[in-house]
């Protein structure tokens, strides 16, 4: 099955600093790759997610890049503010499936210092 | 239009009690899964049903634990018996067609003493 490791376990910026969170997968058929953001007791949020056809996609200060060839994939968080402070997740959908099976990284714990 | 809709919020039992987790989802959506996220972990799938059908089981524990979602009500999600080892928090993600959105609810958090 598909294996999902996120790295790093946690991340410390200063307010204003970029943030770079890494996943790799194993799954060459993963097709849809996802990024949830958790803040404390709360719901997982998709914020930004890419299809495997396509190699980078922007919103605003976040963006996600997929290398296709070396299964892996990042997210970007340029100028951060620390309302941006949670729990960061990247997941992949299993390829060889029509149903959206989610198999997500460890987390990383992104701490934006003011 | 109200969101995916977990209750309880939070589950205390004791050990060898049944819990029972009730999923609604979004308006319009007959997919469900169901994940599991244990204390300082990433969410693990469970389970992926559709409306009276169970499609995918492959990550529930092959004993005590079972899930539904009937043709009326909410999906449940019922762990048998439970021991200190279920403590997590479980999260149902619904989709209007099973396909890449999952829209997820608040989750419930279990505490088995």
């Amino acid at each position: 099955g598909e294996n999902v490791e996120q790295h790093p376990s946690t991340l410390s910026v200063q307010e204003g600093d970029s943030a770079v969170i890494k996943c790799t997968y194993s799954d060459s058929a993963s097709n849809y790759f996802p990024w949830y953001k958790q803040e404390l007791g709360k719901r997982p949020q998709l914020i930004i997610d890419i299809r495997s056809n396509v190699g980078e996609k922007k919103d605003q200060r976040i963006a996600v890049t997929l290398n296709k060839t070396a299964k892996h994939f990042s997210l970007h968080i340029t100028e951060t503010q620390p309302e941006d402070s949670a729990v960061y997740f990247c997941a992949a959908r299993a390829g060889g499936t029509s149903y959206g099976k989610l198999t997500f990284g460890q987390g990383t714990i992104l701490t934006v210092h003011p | 239009n109200a969101g995916v809709m977990q209750n309880p919020r939070h589950l205390v039992r004791r050990r060898g009690q049944e819990a029972r987790l009730r999923c609604s989802p979004m308006k319009g959506h007959s997919h469900v899964y169901w994940y599991r996220q244990l204390p300082e972990e990433g969410l693990k799938f469970m389970v992926y049903l559709q409306k009276e059908n169970i499609i995918d089981e492959s990550g529930m524990p092959k004993e005590r634990f079972s899930a539904e979602f009937p043709k009326e009500g909410p999906s449940i999600l019922r762990i048998q018996q439970v021991v200190r080892g279920d403590s997590a928090a479980y999260f149902c993600a619904s989709s209007p067609n099973g396909g890449n959105e999952q829209f997820f609810g608040p989750g419930t958090r279990l505490t088995v003493l």
